[in-house]
């Protein structure tokens, strides 16, 4: 498994929910609750926001929210603001790699 | 504040070497196992290495492993990557991050992330 699969964009307007997903294997995500989500905004370093499939670090809004069935993992906006454009990446353990990251997903807000 | 610093980046020719260096503040560095992670310019993430709070428990990426050498020295709160025999596909913008426990191999997350350095390896 060379990289989870993320969709390249995903867009929304304000206040609508929008879903990004993240498919591995059974190697990876099917395998093991050990899945994280990151938000990175251009220049900058990118920001836990997800971790262990579905808990969240102390400080990000519960606008964030994670889950898995099966093959995909999945990180929810609720409430989609303007400041939540940034790209998101997930991260797997992978019994084969020890980790693999998600090739990336690119958020709009229209 | 949390922070970490990443250095050491720039131009190098294939089959040379280059020393990053990461700086850690805001935190008791020697609580946390620290990571390594590189990405290539339009392309994803990719885990380079790992060393454990006390350097007894290190990992490297199969494309990485037996050129690059991953060091922490805790007196100075700094985190190493020495990289040699470096090839045109090493070419990536490197990030030092955390690991939540001071131990690998159990949370297999990063809960802090510098903003990185760049490493051109070129002709």
């Amino acid at each position: 498994q060379s990289a989870l699969t993320q969709p390249a964009s995903v867009s929304g307007s304000p206040g609508q929910s929008i879903t990004i997903s993240c498919t591995g294997t059974s190697s990876d995500v099917a395998g093991y609750n050990l899945v994280s989500w990151y938000q990175q905004h251009p220049g900058k370093a990118p920001n836990l926001i997800i971790y262990g499939v579905h808990d969240r670090p102390s400080g990000v809004s519960d606008r964030f929210s994670g889950s898995k069935s099966g093959y995909t993992a999945s990180l929810t906006i609720s409430g989609l603001q303007a400041e939540d454009e940034a790209e998101y990446f997930c991260l797997s353990y992978s019994s084969s790699t020890t980790y693999v990251f998600g090739t990336g997903t690119k958020v709009t807000v229209l | 504040e949390v922070q970490l610093v990443e250095s050491g980046g720039g131009w190098v020719q294939p089959g040379r070497s280059l020393r990053l260096s990461c700086s850690a503040s805001g935190f008791t560095f020697d609580d946390y196992a620290m990571h390594w992670v590189r990405q290539v310019p339009g392309k994803g993430l990719e885990w380079v290495s790992s060393v454990s709070w006390d350097s007894d428990t290190v990992g490297y990426a199969g494309s990485v492993k037996g050129r690059f050498t991953i060091s922490r020295d805790n007196a100075k709160n700094s985190l190493y990557l020495q990289m040699n025999s470096l090839r045109t596909e090493d070419t990536a913008f490197y990030y030092c991050a955390r690991d939540p426990s001071p131990n690998l191999y159990r949370d297999y997350y990063m809960d802090v992330w510098g903003k990185g350095t760049t490493v051109t390896v070129s002709s």
